[in-house]
């Protein structure tokens, strides 16, 4: 059974930076074609993609955020780390952590079949 | 960059059948997948490549995509659909989401 749960500060201030903790279970990420998202969703508004690290520890970053986002993996410990910089208040948002399944082997469309229950994180001075 | 374009809400009677479509340009030539998502829950996978369902996900969900529009579609419509939905896809090596729609059973 796959799961994912996110940890990390509730709140932070104007300028700080967020550091997310994605522990999960039930799968490998040294598995061929299998990867881990962020995702979050500012409170009353729609999702949005923020980063992807794959198996082979290939990285894609939302073209907008890029800048400001690390995400990182270690494997031994089944964690994926995302870290944002430079938060501002309309960074407000749960962040959530998700499975994902590519269909191929490489960089190729997936879907995010198991999430986590999500994180708020409210930044705020 | 590539843009999905939802209808912010859609509303059905109980018992009849809701289409909920993503619009973009091409997509048709894209895998999509939706998620529905109840209020102070994480979202859930209904339907991914286009047209397949997940384990668990009732058979009155399905899915199309052509052209420019994927759409999809709730049979016999229940109070308990209720929900956001979401579609997503993948392009130039970023996912995406579009902007939910918000189905209302009457």
């Amino acid at each position: 059974q796959i799961t994912l749960k996110e940890s990390g500060p509730t709140l932070v201030k104007p300028t700080q930076t967020l550091t997310l903790t994605c522990t999960f279970s039930g799968f490998s990420l040294s598995t061929s074609g299998v990867g881990v998202g962020w995702i979050r969703q500012p409170p009353g508004k729609a999702l949005e993609w923020l980063a992807l690290i794959y198996w082979d520890d290939d990285k894609r970053y939302s073209p907008s955020l890029k800048s400001r986002l690390t995400i990182t993996k270690d494997t031994s410990k089944n964690q994926v780390v995302l870290t944002m910089t430079n938060m501002d208040p309309v960074d407000t948002a749960t962040y959530y952590c998700a499975h994902r399944r590519a269909y191929c082997g490489g960089d190729c469309p997936g879907d995010f079949d198991y999430w986590g229950q999500g994180t708020l994180v409210t930044v705020s001075s | 960059s590539y843009v999905l374009t939802q209808p912010p809400s859609v509303s059905v009677a109980p018992g009849k059948t809701a289409r909920i479509t993503c619009g973009g340009n091409n997509i048709g030539s894209k895998s999509v997948h939706w998620y529905q998502q109840k209020p102070g829950q994480a979202p859930v996978l209904v339907i991914y490549y286009d047209s397949d369902r997940p384990s668990g996900i009732p058979e009155r969900f399905s899915g199309s995509n052509s052209g420019n529009t994927a759409t999809l579609t709730i049979s016999r419509v229940e109070a308990g659909d209720e929900a956001d939905y979401y579609c997503q896809v993948w392009d130039s090596s970023s996912d995406l989401f579009g902007g939910g729609t918000k189905l209302t059973v009457l």
